[in-house]
């Protein structure tokens, strides 16, 4: 698995509140991800980083922001929650930018907006 | 804009017989191509890509897919499927050349009944 941790594995927060999801690896991988898996949609990429404090916008960014101060903790954070954020969460690592580099994917966190 | 479809929502299949999954892309260029699978309550595990080469690639737990160019597919397939293979199939393209952003099909759900 990659050695990849996410928390919390599950969290029910109102409307409006600040929610913050971490994920940890522990084999300094320097490409990282965020996305969430919905019914009907698969996997879709909210934001990736490509380094300590590189970061960039993937296809459902808004709402959400990123940071990454230390290689092996990238967070997720959805500033003002909305029930359109109820999701399942899934970090993953690449071992290297070349597209050729399969995904390793974390447990997932289920985030529940109420 | 790249994007994976998977036609199938649900495959069922009896044990022992072989299975398909389909999947086709739309991709610039040469893509990248990987199936991933997804047991419940888990994160996506890699199952195999196909980055150049021989257009059958074989990959974990027996699976193989095969990469057709005029078609622009990659279906998954199985000579014996197992009770155990039952699970969320994700086909992924990206491209290849580049930051490795990767799209995902919808899945489909493989049920294999004893």
């Amino acid at each position: 698995d990659a050695g990849i941790t996410q928390s919390p594995r599950h969290k029910v927060t109102e409307t409006g509140t600040p929610v913050t999801l971490r994920c940890h690896q522990t084999e300094n991988h320097r490409y990282m991800y965020w996305y969430r898996q919905d019914p009907g949609h698969g996997l879709r990429l909210i934001h990736y980083s490509y380094g300590v404090k590189d970061t960039d916008k993937g296809e459902v960014s808004d709402g959400y922001s990123v940071s990454r101060s230390k290689t092996e903790d990238f967070l997720l954070t959805l500033e003002s929650a909305t029930s359109s954020q109820t999701s399942v969460y899934f970090c993953a690592i690449s071992l290297g930018e070349a597209g050729g580099n399969e995904q390793y994917f974390g447990p997932g966190t289920r985030l529940t907006v109420t | 804009a790249q994007s994976v479809a998977q036609p199938e929502d649900q495959v069922n299949v009896a044990e022992g017989n072989p299975l398909t999954v389909k999947c086709t892309y739309s991709v610039s260029g040469n893509p990248y191509l990987f199936w991933y699978v997804q047991y419940p309550n888990r994160g996506l595990q890699f199952l195999l890509k196909y980055i150049t080469g021989d257009n059958l690639v074989k990959g974990s737990y027996g699976f193989e897919a095969e990469f057709n160019k005029s078609q622009t597919s990659f279906h998954l397939k199985k000579p014996s499927a197992l009770v155990s293979d039952s699970a969320l199939y994700f086909c992924a393209a990206a491209k290849g050349t580049g930051f490795q952003k990767l799209v995902f099909g919808t899945g489909t759900r493989l049920l294999v009944s004893p």
